[in-house]
């Protein structure tokens, strides 16, 4: 059984569409992540949140945005994308300080 | 602008060898340096980490070797296994804050 579930986990979607990433954790951790990941590049912080009132923007935040509905949800949403948008982006979960992170299975997502 | 690198981008070795990834980091303030292991559809996990008041350490087949002033470390797995096939990303990170910046991923392929 996963920990960190993210649904879907497969989406095409067109330019110009909203569309939103669920992760939910049964973890119990505080803090919650959202990474994207592209060829040669590694993992990217998009943003994260230490707990359920706290949103912060990570590396690359730009285009996207999130909410953390509960300490166990956090959804990613792009508001309008575009083709460059296309990766595989993973949910996190840890706990306080430098304790492993804790990723789900991935989305794959392509904007055509 | 990466602040860490990592290299090769892939990597093929055969059965019983030792397989070498190298990363480097330019950000004198990080002070913890994991490595995580990813298989194909699956997030990535915590493999071994590291802190720089040590120079080695070990768990089983794999090691982290930390050269601080040359602000460099590799990941060497002895006695390469096709279990190991995977990609393997470094990263750093500073304070307690868990804003881990990752390398652009290794490709390791073991062959039988």
């Amino acid at each position: 059984d996963a920990d960190v579930t993210q649904t879907p986990r497969n989406r095409i979607t067109k330019t110009g569409k909203r569309i939103m990433l669920e992760c939910s954790q049964t973890k119990g951790h505080d803090r919650m992540y959202w990474y994207r990941q592209d060829p040669g590049l590694g993992l990217r912080l998009i943003y994260y949140s230490f707990d359920v009132k706290d949103i912060n923007k990570g590396e690359i935040s730009d285009g996207y945005s999130v909410s953390r509905q509960a300490q166990a949800k956090f959804s990613l949403s792009l508001e309008s994308a575009i083709p460059n948008q296309t990766a595989l982006y993973f949910c996190a979960t840890s706990r306080q300080g430098n304790s492993p992170l804790h990723f789900g299975n991935g989305t794959r997502l392509t904007v055509t | 602008q990466q602040q860490v690198k990592q290299s090769p981008q892939s990597l093929i070795v055969q059965k019983g060898g030792i397989s070498i990834i190298n990363c480097a980091y330019e950000n004198t303030a990080f002070d913890y340096f994991p490595w995580y292991q990813q298989f194909p559809g699956k997030g990535p996990a915590l493999l071994i980490a590291i802190r720089p008041d040590v120079s080695e350490k070990k768990e089983g087949r794999f090691t982290i070797s930390f050269n601080k002033s040359a602000k460099q470390f590799s990941l060497h797995i002895m006695d390469s296994q096709p279990g190991d096939s995977a990609t393997y990303f470094c990263a750093a990170s500073m304070g307690a804050g868990n804003m881990l910046t990752f390398g652009g991923g290794t490709r390791l392929m073991v062959k039988p």
